[in-house]
């Protein structure tokens, strides 16, 4: 099955700063890569996402990266804000025409993101 | 969260014991999916269901049975609770297999 490796676990960056976090994957057939933001006591969030057919995506202060030859996706967060602090997340699924395989994520172990004043 | 709800937000089960958390949604999402969030660990599939009278085990279904008799409910049941199933767990819809939202999830503690 699919394998999702995120790092770094812990990330603290200054207010104003950016932060990058990256992830690996095992499954080639993987083609769905969403990011989720997860504050506390609270569930995740989907923040971006990215397709096996684009190399990149932005959003605003947020940015997700993929390297399909390689199997990595990276999240780049710029001009980062003490709200931006939260665990992120990255996962993968395998999305099939007519929609197979149902979009079953594999996550990664989070990644503990705060951001100094 | 997008229309997600789930219930009860807390609970405490003696070992042995069964209940059943309660996930409805209001989005009309034809997907829906039940994770187990173990502490700092990612979130892991326990089932899903890609419509009413659907259902298919995830990566980690052992200990839990689910339903879907509607769109909008599903329930995950847990039988002969073990203390390997205490966790948080949350409860995601979504129109299709894409984008997941998810609910506020449940704290379960099995003593």
């Amino acid at each position: 099955g699919e394998n999702v490796e995120q790092h770094p676990s812990t990330l603290s960056v200054q207010e104003g700063d950016s932060a990058v976090i990256k992830c690996t994957y095992s499954d080639s057939a993987s083609n769905y890569f969403p990011w989720y933001k997860q504050e506390l006591g609270k569930g995740p969030q989907l923040i971006i996402d990215i397709r096996s057919n684009v190399g990149e995506k932005k959003d605003q202060r947020i940015a997700v990266t993929l390297n399909k030859t390689a199997k990595h996706f990276s999240l780049h967060i710029t001009e980062t804000q003490p709200e931006d602090s939260a665990v992120y997340f990255c996962a993968a699924s395998k999305v099939g025409a007519g929609g197979t395989s149902y979009g079953k994520l594999t996550f990664g172990q989070g990644t503990i993101l705060t951001v100094h004043p | 969260n997008a229309g997600v709800t789930q219930t009860p937000k807390f609970r405490i089960l003696k070992i042995g014991q069964s209940m059943t958390l309660q996930c409805t949604q209001d989005m009309n999402h034809n997907y829906m999916y039940w994770y187990r969030q173990d502490p700092g660990m990612g979130l892991k599939l326990i089932y899903y269901s890609v419509g009413a009278g659907i259902t298919d085990k995830g990566e980690v279904p052992n200990g839990y049975n689910v339903s879907r008799s509607t769109t909008e409910d599903f329930p995950l049941r847990l039988e002969l609770a073990a203390p390997s199933q205490t966790s948080v767990y949350f409860c995601a819809g979504g129109q299709g297999p894409y984008e997941q939202y998810f609910g506020p999830g449940t704290r379960l503690t099995v003593t």
